[in-house]
């Protein structure tokens, strides 16, 4: 059974860096199937995408945060991290990792989701 | 694109057929998902392709809907379905969601 675990500061000062990585377990982050992505989501409000990426190397970043965001993979641990620069209060959120499947057909889907993690940004 | 649900809430008893809209603001063909999130969980794929049932969700959910309209249906309203939902599309970057349904007790 493919598992996602999020792991990371709890708390970020604010204008530092953001900095967590996703463990996949149960499933190869290398599979030329899947794209894995991160989506956040502020305390009683909605879910947004940061952005997605396949182990190859493409990276799809949400236009709202590019400027600050980066995703990278480390294949030989089966991790891939969340990078965000320059964080605000407007940052503080739990963050999912998750895996897409089928991107590019109807089909495309968050299957597989991470329990979360709630990063809050406070001096 | 942008999605809008409607409505942003609704109380229902047990047993109540349940209608959730989800409105893109330019046409995805099928290229959409539904997500069931419960308080202090992620979210739970329900259903992709605008009606696919994911494997092991109950029958009671299905989805309809192609282009800029679609639907989630619950038949019978579960105790266990008391919970938020999202529609999101995924027919092109940047990928977005819903602004979410609650769904609580009446």
């Amino acid at each position: 059974q493919l598992q996602l675990q999020e792991s990371g500061p709890g708390l970020v000062k604010p204008s530092e860096t953001l900095s967590l990585t996703c463990t996949v377990s149960g499933g190869s982050i290398s599979s030329s199937t899947y794209y894995w992505g991160w989506i956040r989501q502020p305390p009683g409000k909605g879910l947004e995408w940061i952005g997605t990426f396949y182990y190859s190397g493409s990276t799809y970043y949400n236009p709202s945060l590019k400027s600050r965001v980066t995703i990278s993979v480390d294949t030989s641990k089966n991790q891939f991290s969340l990078k965000l620069s320059s964080v605000t209060a407007a940052d503080t959120a739990v963050y999912y990792c998750a895996r897409l499947i089928n991107w590019g057909y109807s089909t495309s889907r968050f299957d597989y989701w991470g329990q979360g993690t709630l990063v809050t940004v406070s001096s | 694109i942008q999605l809008t649900q409607s409505p942003s809430s609704l109380s229902a008893s047990v047993g109540d057929r349940v209608t959730i809209t989800c409105r893109a603001s330019q046409g995805i063909s099928s290229y959409l998902a539904w997500y069931q999130q419960k308080p202090g969980k992620a979210p739970k794929l329900l259903i992709y392709a605008a009606s696919t049932l994911q494997s092991g969700v109950p029958s009671r959910f299905s989805g309809s809907g192609s282009g800029t309209d679609f639907t989630l249906t619950i038949s019978s309203l579960q105790p266990e379905d008391f919970a938020t939902y999202y529609c999101q599309q995924l027919n092109s970057y940047p990928l977005t969601f819903g602004p979410g349904t609650k769904v609580d007790i009446k």
